[in-house]
């Protein structure tokens, strides 16, 4: 357990739904990230939040909307996704200060499936 | 361009023997390496780091090593236990700036009985 939750744990979709996956954090730290993990390939970020802004799109299609209402919650909103959206999608949080603010914790992720 | 590379997408160990990971970057503006564990339905867990002030940091069964001048970083671990059995991933960061990690694609380990 490291102190990141994220829900729902598996999510199917169809192309044309709208739903969304949620992030919270009770560590006191003040940045959060989404993360994209496909099949055989690396890790890689979608959206970075400092202190509730947006600091990173690493030009993720619009279709994923972030949301941060605060810095323990973060969501991530999907409409009209595609097959290839299919993926794990990991949530993660950072601590202000020190060399400790280089460490990312994550949550378990949402195994996403679009049909 | 993958700026982080693990070469090596699988690893067999024997319990008890050393298991190394390799790990290496072409960005010289990586001054701080992590490598994170990873079990079937879990989120990657943090397991170990270096700044790039150090060449080793060690703690208990794992050891990371870091080569500057070559780019390359591993991790040692010794001795290897079944419960090691995971996909292991290192990450690169600039400690001024986004702290924004960068990962290699993985290498999954598994301890042989």
């Amino acid at each position: 357990e490291t102190g990141v939750t994220q829900t729902p744990r598996h999510l199917v979709m169809g192309m044309t739904n709208k739903k969304s996956l949620k992030c919270e954090q009770h560590l006191g730290h003040n940045a959060m990230y989404w993360y994209k993990q496909s099949a055989k390939k690396p890790l890689e970020l979608m959206f970075v939040y400092n202190f509730k802004e947006q600091t990173e799109n690493n030009s993720v299609p619009s279709r994923f909307s972030p949301e941060c209402p605060n810095s323990s919650h973060l969501f991530l909103h999907l409409h009209t996704l595609q097959p290839e959206d299919s993926a794990l999608y990991l949530c993660a949080s950072r601590p202000r200060g020190g060399l400790a603010k280089n460490i990312q914790y994550f949550g378990a992720g949402t195994r996403l499936s679009v049909l | 361009d993958q700026q982080v590379k693990q070469n090596s997408p699988s690893l067999s160990v024997q319990e008890g023997r050393i298991s190394i990971l390799n790990c290496d970057y072409t960005n010289s503006m990586f001054d701080y390496f992590l490598w994170y564990k990873k079990y079937p339905a879990e989120g990657p867990t943090f397991l170990i780091s270096i700044s790039s002030i150090k060449d080793k940091n060690e703690d208990g069964r794992f050891t990371v090593f870091l080569n500057k001048s070559a780019k390359h970083l591993s991790l040692h671990i010794v001795p290897s236990q079944p419960g090691d059995s995971a996909v292991y991933f290192c990450a690169a960061s600039q400690i001024q700036g986004a702290q924004k990690l960068v990962f290699g694609q993985g290498t999954r380990l598994t301890i042989n009985p």
